[in-house]
């Protein structure tokens, strides 16, 4: 079956320094991958996503490969900002299912 | 902006009543899905909509049930509420069924409590 596993949170971090957060998939076939972004008191925000083997995700500084050999997909950022505080979770879909599969997510928190 | 809205952002209920969730989806967009965060976790898959017919459903009860309209938009129920369902409730709009390259749009939310 399909599932996604996060590094346990949370993560305190200050301004600048990098960042990166762990995400390891199981999957039947070859997903797509993703990684969504929760601020306090709001849904989910797609952050990046790369859809094959070796594709590379980015947005606003942020990365993540999509490594095959390793089933994984970890999210870097060289210098997060206090805006960056946010929980991020992990997802993935296939073209054999109807939903995402997330982790459980990893909150983030950025002091100046 | 993502262009999902739900409704109510949040509501209060008391164990055995029964709940209805709405979600307004993208212009565009003819999929809609539910998913139910609870706290610390990752969302949960409840179930899928696709022009008018469920169209996958996870591991909940049949209390949880739902709606989509001509419109696209989307109504959640639960009935018997039970205090475990204390919950943000997702819904999230998409083009198509999801898929392998299909992005989804969620809302903000609906934070429910059952006391």
């Amino acid at each position: 079956g399909n599932s996604v596993t996060q590094m346990e949170g949370p993560v305190t971090l200050s301004e600048e320094a990098f960042l990166t957060i762990n995400c390891t998939y199981t999957a039947t076939g070859y997903p797509s991958l993703f990684w969504y972004v929760q601020y306090p008191g709001e849904g989910l925000q797609l952050l990046l996503k790369a859809t094959k083997a070796d594709d590379k995700g980015s947005n606003k500084g942020f990365e993540a490969t999509y490594r095959k050999e390793t089933t994984s997909f970890h999210l870097e950022k060289g210098s997060v900002q206090v805006s960056d505080s946010a929980v991020y979770f992990c997802a993935l879909s296939d073209k054999t299912g109807n939903q995402f599969y997330f982790g459980t997510g990893t909150s983030l928190t950025v002091i100046p | 902006e993502t262009g999902v809205t739900q409704s109510p952002t949040h509501l209060i209920k008391t164990r055995g009543q029964q709940v209805t969730l709405r979600c307004s989806s993208q212009s565009g967009h003819n999929t809609v899905s539910w998913y139910q965060q609870a706290l610390g976790q990752g969302p949960q898959f409840i179930f899928q909509y696709y022009r008018e017919e469920e169209n996958g459903r996870g591991n909940f009860p049949p209390r949880f049930s739902g709606l989509q309209f001509p419109n696209y938009s989307s109504e959640l129920n639960v009935n018997a509420l039970e205090l475990d369902d204390s919950a943000l409730y997702l819904c999230a709009s998409s083009p198509d069924r999801i898929r392998k390259n299909t992005e989804a749009f969620f809302g903000q939310g609906t934070r429910l409590t059952v006391v």
